[in-house]
């Protein structure tokens, strides 16, 4: 069964940076890639970007250019989301999620269970 | 490519057929998800291909349309099944706005 499980809750103040991990199980890590997602408060979804676990490129939402770096640690079966110079409009759950499909046109079809972000000074 | 879900909120009855649009700016083939969102859970896929039931989903929840128009459709609404879905596109993971669904 596929699971991907995140790091807790996280707490910072702006301008600072926060990095949350994804650890996948119950399949080959190579073979999807993965990304992730953020919901604001009484907000949608949003795609922040993915990752691909075979070589590490990276593909990134116009929004989180600049900002957000993704990386993998293919021994862990890992992914994490490194999210820097935080501002209050970064206080949201972010899910990482597998992704079906390739690099480019995807859905996902299992999630992992979101990590509270909040930037508050 | 935008996309686009009405109504933002529907109010249905339990029992009764909850019918949810999502519409695309360009046409997309059948390159649609959905999913369904509730508070402090993570997303969970309904459909994908526009079509296609995800395992585990009951057969109530259908999707329907190619192009530009899809559909889902919640057949005899369970309680469980109040909560916001998303329809999302395949490329750049483009999510519609969501639909709430309440009592």
């Amino acid at each position: 069964q596929v699971h991907l499980v995140q790091s807790g809750a996280e707490v910072r103040k702006p301008g600072s940076s926060v990095k949350v991990s994804c650890k996948a199980s119950g399949y080959t890590f190579t073979e999807h890639y993965v990304h992730w997602v953020r919901q604001a408060p009484g907000q949608g979804l949003e795609w922040m970007g993915r990752i691909n676990p075979v070589d590490g490129g990276t593909s990134y939402a116009q929004v989180s250019q600049g900002r957000v770096i993704l990386t993998r640690d293919e021994s862990a079966n890992s992914v994490y989301l490194d999210l820097t110079n935080l501002q209050s409009d970064d206080t949201a759950v972010y899910f990482c999620a597998r992704g079906m499909g390739d690099g480019y046109s995807f859905y996902f079809d299992s999630w992992g269970q979101g990590t509270v972000v909040t930037v508050s000074s | 490519i935008l996309m686009t879900q009405s109504p933002v909120t529907l109010s249905v009855s339990p029992g009764t057929r909850a019918t949810l649009s999502c519409k695309a700016s360009q046409r997309i083939g059948s390159n649609l998800a959905w999913y369904q969102k509730k508070p402090g859970q993570a997303p969970r896929l309904l459909i994908s291909s526009a079509s296609t039931r995800a395992t585990g989903v009951p057969s109530r929840f259908t999707g329907s349309g190619s192009g530009t128009e899809f559909t889902l459709t919640i057949n005899s609404l369970q309680p469980e099944d109040f909560a916001t879905y998303y329809c999302q596109y395949y490329e750049a993971g483009t999510f519609g706005q969501g639909t709430r669904l309440e009592i």
